[in-house]
């Protein structure tokens, strides 16, 4: 199994307040990802990194921030946390881009409450 | 606009029976990879099954194969003798050659029934 860990796994927290959710990998890929996945709307793309302090914008980034400071770890920042964040929220690492075999290996998900 | 149509929200199939999930995508990139998870109850995302743009022939793995039809923009997931196991939710996604994200479609939720 890919080394990615996600942490924390659950939380619940205030309208508000800001959260952090952490992407730790230990297989020195280049791609990391945040996904949010809710029921009738599949997996979507929030950002994504391609390298150290190289990000990008998804479909759905308004009110997410992210920062990657170290190859090994891509932090995912709701500034000030909404209902409508309440998601299952997926970290996801790729080795390089392009048509090559290079699928994504996801963690195992952090469940987000919003209350 | 959305790149990956799965336009099957679900689905029931006899155990044994064979099933065909269907995904179509959209893209002007002629290099571009298509792939398959698969999502049980438990949560964990596996992957399935690649097929890259330039293949000349569809991918299989094990029980799991890819119709991938170019010209209708088409990577239908064919799974053989279904099994209970395979009750799951499905995910069809892409990943564009000259651009850094794997883009899915909001998948098929599959129901073997015994």
């Amino acid at each position: 199994d890919a080394g990615i860990t996600q942490s924390p796994r659950h939380k619940v927290t205030e309208t508000g307040t800001p959260v952090t959710l952490r992407c730790h990998q230990t297989e020195n890929h280049r791609y990391m990802y945040w996904y949010r996945q809710d029921p009738g709307h599949g997996l979507r793309l929030i950002h994504y990194s391609y390298g150290v302090k190289d990000t990008d914008k998804g479909e759905v980034s308004d009110g997410y921030s992210v920062s990657r400071s170290k190859t090994e770890d891509f932090l995912l920042t709701l500034e000030s946390a909404t209902s409508s964040q309440t998601s299952v929220y997926f970290c996801a690492i790729s080795e390089s881009r392009g048509e090559t075999n290079t699928e994504a290996f996801f963690g195992q998900g952090t469940r987000l409450t919003v209350v | 606009a959305q790149k990956i149509t799965q336009t099957q929200p679900g689905m029931f199939v006899q155990e044994k029976e064979a099933v065909t999930l269907d995904c179509t995508y959209d893209t002007s990139d002629p290099s571009y990879g298509l792939f398959w998870y698969k999502q049980p109850s438990s949560g964990e995302m596996i992957f399935l099954i690649y097929q890259g743009s330039y293949d000349q022939q569809n991918a299989t793995e094990g029980r799991y194969s890819l119709n991938f039809q170019k010209a209708r923009k088409s990577a239908n997931l064919v799974i053989s003798a279904s099994q209970l196991g395979d009750s799951a939710m499905y995910f069809c996604a892409m990943r564009e050659g000259n651009v850094d994200k794997i883009i899915f479609g909001k998948g098929t939720r599959l129901h073997i029934l015994p």
